[in-house]
């Protein structure tokens, strides 16, 4: 199938180490930060949000931090495995409105 | 199904002719997203429909790119006179409600223009 990301940054680990993906996003008027993979032939799929009254939260395995003073986002992975190998995309959202503009994306590749 | 589906999955046509995609929202979703991604590339907003109020086309790249779609359920994206430059995967998203939601993504349809 279709290829993603062939011409991405790209983020070897090693299984069971942690990854960060990071991501510098444009807007400071954004308040709403969100998360997606998306694997080879796949759309994209949610993985976690944060609003701008946060600076972090977690989820399962995963963690997202916000620094909105260097309009910075990161993505951190516990005990990374093979299938979590794919194309990280971080996505915002200005002033509650419905236009997400999507960055351009990190491949995670896990060596076994 | 539960999520987003859209058809086709795969589209091969010659320079010049028109196509339609079809996007499927999970049921009970008002807003609907329209997005083209390029091989290699991020996610490209193209139209967004919210409910019965008019669509917000302003990510159509050209006048021959546009869409459609019936009250909170199927929408079309049609492409004419379609171009090389016009091969993409297209991408439908939808969610509960406008703003501040996850969006759920279908898994597109690539479109080949020979």
């Amino acid at each position: 199938g279709e290829s993603v990301g062939l011409h991405l940054p790209t983020l070897s680990v090693q299984e069971g180490d942690n990854s960060i993906i990071n991501c510098a996003y444009s807007n400071s008027a954004s308040d709403y930060f969100i998360w997606y993979k998306q694997e080879s032939g796949k759309g994209p799929q949610f993985i976690i949000d944060i609003r701008s009254n946060m600076d972090k939260r977690q989820g399962q395995r995963v963690t997202v931090l916000l620094n909105k003073t260097v309009k910075h986002l990161s993505l951190q992975i516990a005990a990374t495995q093979p299938g979590d190998s794919a194309v990280y995309f971080c996505a915002e959202n200005m002033d509650g409105g419905f236009k997400t503009i999507f960055g351009a994306g990190t491949r995670l590749f896990v060596k076994a | 199904g539960a999520g987003v589906s859209q058809s086709p999955s795969n589209k091969v046509t010659e320079k010049g002719k028109d196509v339609e995609l079809r996007c499927d929202p999970i049921s009970g979703h008002t807003a609907l997203y329209w997005y083209r991604q390029r091989l290699g590339q991020g996610l490209e907003f193209l139209i967004y429909f919210q409910g019965n109020s008019a669509p917000d086309k302003s990510g159509l790249p050209s006048d021959r790119f546009s869409a459609e779609r019936t009250g909170e359920s199927v929408s079309t994206l049609t492409i004419q006179r379609t171009q090389q430059e016009d091969s993409a995967v297209y991408l439908c998203a939808s969610s509960l409600q406008p703003g501040n939601q996850p969006q759920h993504f279908g898994d597109g349809t690539r479109l080949s223009i020979l």
